[in-house]
């Protein structure tokens, strides 16, 4: 069974680079795609963005080309950054893949708080 | 602001049952997911592909869609029920993805 685990930094400063990454165990990692969803805190979900496994990647316009997702096929590993963060950016951070119209399993979560 | 729709709360007796509903364009061309979210956890899916049940997901929950309409029913609710459901597709134009703002469950 596929299991998504997912660490980072979970406090920083405004302007700095928000940094998580995210390890699949348990499943293939090719022929699928990768996401990221946030959720401020006593808020709903908003997608960050997707990566295949080829490397294409989808972004919310939201953040505003502050996001980047990449992906290492070596380790099974892909990685979220965005830059200059806000306060707006605290949240709860997970990864997921997205399998046959739906995004199942998530990872824990991270909670990113910027102050 | 979310491009599908659902109601902020709803309630529901113990052994009832209980549908949520989720409204968007973009259901007209993407089946919704649904998603349940119980405090400090990730969220799980519960109904993908309109009707689609994962395994371990209990038969008292149900999908349907109708148009710009998707529901998710609960037949028979129990305690452990109580929580946030989230619906999501793919956006109008396909390559992202939406969510609703959430519903929270009470199973009074």
């Amino acid at each position: 069974q596929v299991q998504l685990q997912q660490w980072g930094a979970g406090l920083l400063k405004p302007s700095e680079t928000l940094s998580l990454t995210c390890a699949v165990y348990g499943g293939s990692f090719s022929g699928y795609s990768w996401t990221w969803i946030r959720q401020p805190p006593g808020k709903g979900l908003e997608w960050i963005g997707e990566i295949n496994d080829s490397g294409s990647t989808k972004y919310n316009a939201s953040l505003k080309s502050r996001g980047t997702i990449s992906l290492d096929t070596s380790k099974n590993q892909f990685s979220l950054k965005v830059t200059s963060v806000t306060a707006a950016d605290t949240a709860v951070y997970y990864c997921a893949r997205v399998v046959w119209g739906a995004i199942s399993p998530w990872g824990q979560g991270t909670l990113v708080a910027v102050s | 602001s979310s491009e599908l729709t659902q109601d902020p709360a709803v309630s529901v007796a113990l052994g009832q049952t209980v549908r949520i509903t989720c409204q968007g364009d973009s259901l007209r061309n993407y089946y919704a997911s649904w998603y349940q979210q119980k405090p400090g956890q990730a969220p799980v899916v519960v109904i993908y592909g309109r009707t689609n049940r994962p395994s371990g997901i209990p038969d008292r929950f149900s999908g349907a869609s109708s148009g710009n309409t998707a529901s998710l029913t609960i037949t028979g609710a129990q305690a452990e029920d109580e929580a946030d459901y989230y619906c999501s597709s793919r956006d109008s134009s396909g390559y992202h993805w939406v969510f609703g703002g959430g519903t929270k469950l009470t199973v009074l």
